[in-house]
């Protein structure tokens, strides 16, 4: 039973638009969330992050939004740069408890 | 080191070999975790460690996988009687406390059963 996931594995987007890339989980206890991206034949790398007591949190072209009553999160890019192709993985956590990742959204930026 | 270290960083192994990965976190962090991401898959939770507490092993995905840490810092995964299905890339991180804080990767351990 996933408990985070990712229903979209491929996003194209044209460089210089908006990149949206969506994220649903099902515990309700989940009370921290995290975006990271991924080059290949690379460890992940931490993007952004929001805690359960926010619903936005921005940093640079990078915005994550949190809607706690649909269990639903996104991470918004933008301008969208050919640089941010990468598999960006949603990622969520209890306190105290483990970090759970989603499949991952491959993202093409076109130039 | 600044960050996670992980070795070896390429392992090619025989089917039914035991294999051992290493992990060496950042300095100061209490949280370990190892996670793998098989070809065309997300990221797998296998173990997770926090400070002196009993390890989270929930997502070990037979007995034939087992870690330990050892002093709170450096830890290993043991992968026993090695199968093809066990390829993929391993991945470590650690942080200062769990959830809360960003966990930081390792570039990963590249697993082939052969």
């Amino acid at each position: 039973d996933q408990q985070v996931k990712q229903n979209s594995p491929s996003l194209s987007v044209q460089e210089g638009r908006i990149s949206i890339l969506n994220c649903d989980y099902t515990n309700s206890m989940f009370d921290y969330f995290l975006w990271y991206k991924k080059y290949p034949a690379e460890g992940p790398t931490f993007l952004i992050s929001i805690s359960s007591i926010k619903d936005k949190n921005e940093d640079g072209r990078f915005t994550v939004f949190l809607n706690k009553s649909a269990k639903h999160l996104s991470l918004h890019i933008v301008p969208s740069q050919p640089g941010d192709s990468a598999v960006y993985f949603c990622a969520a956590s209890v306190s105290q408890g483990n970090l759970i990742f989603g499949k991952g959204t491959k993202l093409s930026v076109k130039p | 080191g600044a960050g996670v270290s992980q070795s070896p960083s390429n392992k090619v192994t025989e089917k039914g070999k035991d294999v051992e990965l290493r992990c060496d976190p950042i300095s100061g962090h209490t949280a370990l975790y190892w996670y793998r991401q098989s070809l065309g898959q997300g990221l797998e939770f296998l173990i997770y460690f926090q400070g002196n507490s009993a390890p989270d092993k929930s997502g070990l995905p037979s007995d034939r996988f087992s870690a330990e840490r050892t002093g709170g810092s450096v830890s290993t995964l043991t992968i026993q009687r090695t199968q093809q299905e066990d390829s993929a890339v391993y991945l470590c991180a650690s942080s200062l406390y769990s959830s809360g804080n960003t966990i930081y990767f390792g570039e990963g351990s590249w697993l082939t059963v052969v």
